[in-house]
């Protein structure tokens, strides 16, 4: 089946260091992949999206880009800071489907 | 303007009571979802509502659980005779028909099954 595998956390950076997380995902078809974030005591919410193979998602200086040849979509973030301290889910969407599959998350510190 | 909504935010019970999860949606949005979070588990999707259209239940677990949404707004998850393992936070989100990426989540509600 559909199936999204990221890597597990936690992730421990210190401010302004480079953040790379892992994101594969398994799928029949041609997916729209999505980044959510969850904030601490908040709602989780979408952070980017990409709908076909090379396009790149970006907010919040965040960038993930939709490799087919490697089923890939890592996030990526030059400079990090403590505000980012988040759990990030990886996620697809089957074009023909409406429901959203998530990975397991992974956890995110930022040290001041 | 209101977000999603859930109730109750905690609910502790004890094993193989039923319990009642509702979810309040964003006005006029017609999908409507529920998913469950579980430590280690990440994100598992249970079931899916879309206007009028039959409920998309392939998420849910066991024949324990149920949803139904009633008038196409507020939406009710129920877990019969609970079991321990069915602690968890369950989330429920929505969104427009058009725009099924750009979903909506409530913050939650924390079940704990003694």
């Amino acid at each position: 089946g559909n199936s999204v595998t990221q890597m597990e956390g936690p992730v421990t950076l210190s401010e302004e260091a480079f953040l790379t997380i892992n994101c594969t995902y398994t799928a029949t078809g041609y997916p729209s992949l999505f980044w959510y974030v969850q904030y601490p005591g908040e709602g989780l919410q979408l952070l980017l999206k990409a709908t076909k193979a090379d396009d790149k998602g970006s907010n919040k200086g965040f960038e993930a880009t939709y490799r087919k040849e490697t089923t890939s979509f890592h996030l990526e973030k030059g400079s990090v800071q403590v505000s980012d301290s988040a759990v990030y889910f990886c996620a697809l969407r089957m074009n023909r489907d409406d429901k959203i599959i998530f990975g397991k998350g992974t956890r995110l510190h930022i040290l001041p | 303007g209101a977000g999603v909504s859930q109730s109750p935010s905690n609910k502790v019970t004890e094993k193989g009571k039923d319990v009642e999860l509702r979810c309040d949606p964003i006005s006029g949005h017609t999908a409507l979802y529920w998913y469950r979070q579980s430590l280690g588990q990440g994100l598992e999707f249970l079931i899916y509502f879309q206007g009028n259209s039959a409920p998309d239940k392939s998420g849910l677990p066991s024949d324990r659980f149920s949803a139904e949404r009633t008038g196409g707004s507020v939406s009710t998850l129920t877990i019969q005779r609970t079991q321990q393992e069915d602690s968890a936070v369950y989330l429920c989100a929505s969104s427009l028909a058009r725009t099924p990426d750009t979903q909506y989540f409530g913050p939650g509600t924390r079940l704990t099954v003694l």
